[in-house]
């Protein structure tokens, strides 16, 4: 596609279950870069793949946060144990490179932990 | 601790007249600035960018300006057009320890523009 693709684009789930969300980046971006956005809060850096080197895991906020990239290309962010405090846009971006200005958000999942 | 602060949520102008939205930082490491739109629905897009080497950068109607001492950007729109309502975020890169992908975003101000 012409563009980030993240789905579901909204996900309701009852606290204490997994949830899976899944972004497809832009076609040859080499980078890719998971984001949240709670309620009232700018947005807040999860983690960062590039290419096939080691991710950059350190904005996961707790060990119930992992994320894969497979082949280079989709990524999953998985939430295990879902608490309400996760409640938040979930938000993928690529890049051909490193560079911020060259970054591409999809539109995001809505995520609410009842 | 934030250290991106947009302190005002939303603005309202009316449509010809120039919108300023305000950001603040905290961290002295940061050397690249960043203005992203966002409308309902959809990702953040990048708007316009500033590096910490200048004071102004401007693309037609958008234009930021940066002032170091004060830890202090704006980014002006003149004219403001009803198309530009959106909520608008700031956003800082730090050059330290080779995380130069990483933002550190503010909260955004939503702006409104009146017909």
């Amino acid at each position: 596609g012409a563009g980030v693709s993240q789905s579901p684009s909204n996900k309701v789930t009852e606290k204490g279950k997994d949830v899976e969300l899944r972004c497809d980046p832009i076609s040859g971006h080499t980078a890719l870069y998971w984001y949240r956005q709670s309620l009232g809060q700018g947005l807040e850096f999860l983690i960062y793949f590039q290419g096939n080197s080691a991710p950059d895991k350190s904005g996961l906020p707790s060990d119930r946060f992992s994320a894969e990239r497979t082949g280079g290309s989709v990524s999953t962010l998985t939430i295990q144990r879902t608490q309400q405090e996760d409640s938040a846009v979930y938000l993928c971006a690529s890049s051909p490179g490193p560079s911020p200005r060259l970054l591409f958000f999809g539109s995001g999942t809505q995520l609410s932990v009842l | 601790d934030q250290q991106v602060k947009q302190n005002s949520p939303s603005l309202s102008v009316q449509e010809g007249r120039i919108s300023i939205l305000n950001c603040d930082y905290t961290n002295s490491m940061f050397d690249y600035f960043l203005w992203y739109k966002k409308y309902p629905a959809e990702g953040p897009t990048f708007l316009i960018s500033i590096s910490s080497i200048k004071d102004k950068n401007e693309d037609g109607r958008f234009t930021v300006f940066l002032n170091k001492s004060a830890k202090h950007l704006s980014l002006h729109i003149v004219p403001s057009q009803p198309g530009d309502s959106a909520v608008y975020f700031c956003a800082a890169r730090g050059n330290s320890g080779g995380s130069n992908y990483k933002l550190t975003f503010g909260k955004g101000t939503l702006l409104t523009v009146n017909p």
